[in-house]
């Protein structure tokens, strides 16, 4: 089973649709979720993280842990064409960026205006 | 704003060649890392480096890999003996604050090594 598992998409929605990314995850070590966002020939670039179970607001962004269920979402309201990009889950085994990220395969988000 | 600049954008080389790729962290930043993303597939951790020494390695980083910090700005990784399968992007970060207080990985845009 691998570490992190996430459905690579492609995802194709109309703007203005709410979107729903997921991942799950198998180390119970992780404790530090993020998402990036990744556009074409680029770096990922840091959207959310968090580091206990429940939501995290921020904009028209959610971030939700299920630390039980080993399932982290990213959810994404009122989308835009300027959201289409590869959203990348990672994890990390201690409550700091420091260590060494483990990401998920990415999921392809295409937003038609 | 300050950001993590990559050099070359894009390197091809022979098998068996080394290479060489630069980065340059974002100043006063005192961790970094180099990740690699083969075609298609997830990106993959390979090492950090902080106070001049390794801390942590994964497996792929083998004794075909080394890291440097030659001055107080570069940071280097080098690959010694190139293989087809080494051809990937190869990504290098820096920690820094993010809003919060949480460190988060600043990643630059990404060396494109194609090995032939």
């Amino acid at each position: 089973q691998k570490e992190v598992e996430q459905d690579p998409g492609p995802l194709s929605v109309p703007e203005g649709a709410i979107v729903s990314l997921n991942c799950t995850y198998s180390n119970s070590a992780f404790q530090y979720f993020m998402w990036y966002r990744q556009y074409s020939r680029k770096g990922p670039e840091l959207l959310m993280y968090t580091y206990s179970s429940g939501n995290k607001e921020d904009g028209r962004f959610t971030a939700q842990v299920d630390k039980s269920s080993k399932y982290i979402s990213l959810f994404i309201r009122d989308s835009q064409p300027s959201d289409s990009a590869t959203y990348l889950c990672a994890m990390s085994a201690r409550v700091t960026g420091r260590r060494a990220l483990t990401f998920g395969s990415g999921t392809r988000l295409q937003v038609q205006p | 704003e300050p950001e993590v600049t990559q050099t070359p954008s894009h390197q091809v080389t022979q098998m068996g060649q080394e290479v060489i790729l630069r980065c340059v962290p974002i100043s006063n930043h005192l961790y970094f890392y180099w990740y690699r993303q083969i075609l298609g597939q997830k990106v993959e951790f390979l090492v950090s480096f902080y106070n001049n020494e390794i801390s942590e390695k994964s497996e792929i980083f083998d004794d075909q890999f080394s890291v440097e910090r030659p001055d107080g700005s570069n940071f280097t990784l080098k690959i010694r003996s190139t293989k087809l399968e080494d051809s990937a992007m190869y990504f290098c970060a820096s920690i820094g604050r993010a809003s919060g207080g949480v460190d988060e990985q600043f990643f630059g845009p990404g060396t494109r090594l194609t090995v032939l």
